[in-house]
């Protein structure tokens, strides 16, 4: 079964400065799907950044990039010029090829000092 | 133009009753979800439904019931509540065919306090 483990349960950075949160992911697929979603106290769950697993270059939104290591089944997110707003739970999600469910981290909590 | 929507927002209720949550996605997938997100913020699938059909039912108390009226509607009913289905629950959807790199869309929870 695929498990997806975030190994920091709470994170603290600087605004205006870089911090990265860590994931790892454990599956004998070769075609799956990455996602990193954000949690704000709203409750909202908002699609951060995802990454295809065939794809070796590293995606990119804005702000938010990802360190992508297949072979080490390894899935980090980088945060670039942190903002208060990025405040948030932040969970690392997993989902095959085939499609299906998605499979979550237990999330990190990321606080943002001003 | 709310993509998905879940009702009741809160819900507030005593053991033993009966009680269901209602969500519609306007996005055109075929594809909705349930997920429960526990006090430590875990995120757990319940069920999930393709074009009315079940497709995924996890190990979930026969207590809770999903019915599909039509791909756009994905409601959850609970018989029996007890103590511990105390949680926020989430709907979700996404489209089939391009379901590979699909993210999933979620609605905003529905908090259900079981006293």
């Amino acid at each position: 079964a695929q498990t997806v483990t975030q190994s920091q349960p709470e994170m603290s950075v600087q605004e205006a400065e870089t911090v990265t949160l860590s994931c790892t992911y454990d599956t004998s697929e070769s075609d799956y799907y990455l996602f990193w979603y954000k949690q704000p106290p709203s409750r909202q769950m908002i699609l951060v950044i995802r990454q295809e697993a065939y794809k070796q270059q590293n995606a990119t939104e804005n702000r938010f990039s990802v360190n992508f290591q297949k072979a080490a089944k390894s899935f980090s997110l980088k945060i670039s010029d942190s903002q208060l707003g990025d405040a948030a739970m932040y969970f690392c999600a997993y989902r095959r090829g085939q499609g299906g469910k998605l499979i979550f981290g237990q999330g990190t909590e990321l606080s943002v000092k001003p | 133009d709310t993509a998905v929507s879940q009702t009741p927002k809160y819900l507030v209720t005593q053991m033993g009753n009966d009680k269901s949550i209602k969500c519609e996605q306007n996005l055109g997938h075929d594809t909705m979800y349930w997920y429960k997100q526990d006090s430590k913020k875990f995120l757990k699938i319940m069920f999930s439904y393709n074009n009315k059909e079940l497709i995924i039912n996890e190990t979930v108390p026969n207590r809770f019931s999903p019915k599909s009226p039509d791909k756009a509607h994905l409601n959850l009913h609970i018989n029996s509540l007890e103590l511990g289905d105390s949680a926020v629950y989430f709907c979700a959807s996404s489209p089939f065919r391009d379901r590979r790199n699909s993210p999933l869309h979620f609605g905003n929870g529905t908090r259900l306090t079981v006293t």
